[in-house]
């Protein structure tokens, strides 16, 4: 069965710090995997995807992740962050008629 | 570009009474899926509709509906509602019809149901 899991329920960086977000997941074939943004109240927005080619994925706000098969993970990473990124995020991975979401992780940039 | 559009955005109802959701997805896709969203918890998958078929079903309880129209739009009907009701309810949509490229799905910005 596909499932995903979000090892930290929250992480609090300095504003300027790098950010990494552990996602690993657990799929039988080629799995396809999704980073979301969830402001609170707000609803879901993609940074990135990962279907197949390179394992290195380049998203919007300067977020990227890296697809490991071998480790079944798909960390999101972020050079310098901003107080803007605090928020929920969620990894996710598709697979026949639905996507699975993991319990999400909230980031807190402290100034 | 067009999006998914949800309606109503806000819902306020009381104990026992019905709800219906409406999504109406991307022109041209052709899958729907409803998620649950409970405060502090992640989305859960309750069910989707492919060419108005059911496709999947996940955690959706006996007292939900749902449906996909000709015209691809879905309604998500809630009876006999319950406190516990109370989330944020995303739609999304894709289209299947050339897997393995399209199986992204777009989410709707969410119905957000109060039940009193």
């Amino acid at each position: 069965a596909q499932s995903v899991t979000q090892p930290d329920i929250h992480i609090t960086v300095s504003e300027g710090a790098s950010l990494e977000l552990r996602c690993n997941y657990s799929y039988g074939a080629t799995p396809y995997l999704f980073w979301y943004v969830q402001s609170p109240g707000q609803g879901l927005q993609l940074l990135l995807k990962y279907f197949s080619g390179d394992t290195l994925v380049q998203g919007i706000k300067g977020f990227e992740a890296e697809f490991k098969r071998s480790q079944s993970s798909f960390n999101l990473r972020k050079p310098s962050v901003h107080w803007s990124d605090a928020a929920e995020y969620f990894c996710a991975v598709a697979g026949g008629f639905k996507t699975i979401f993991g319990a999400g992780t909230r980031l807190f940039v402290k100034a | 570009a067009a999006g998914v559009i949800q309606s109503p955005r806000h819902l306020i109802k009381e104990k026992r009474e019905t709800a219906t959701l409406k999504c109406y997805p991307i022109p041209r896709h052709d899958t729907v899926y409803w998620y649950q969203q409970g405060p502090g918890q992640d989305p859960q998958f309750l069910i989707s509709f492919y060419e108005k078929m059911q496709s999947d079903k996940g955690s959706i309880p006996d007292r939900f509906s749902a449906q996909q129209f000709s015209d691809y739009h879905s309604e998500l009907n809630m009876s006999s509602l319950e406190l516990g009701d109370s989330a944020l309810y995303f739609c999304a949509s894709s289209l299947m019809g050339h897997r393995p490229s399209n199986t992204e799905a777009f989410f709707g910005q969410g119905t957000r149901l109060t039940v009193v």
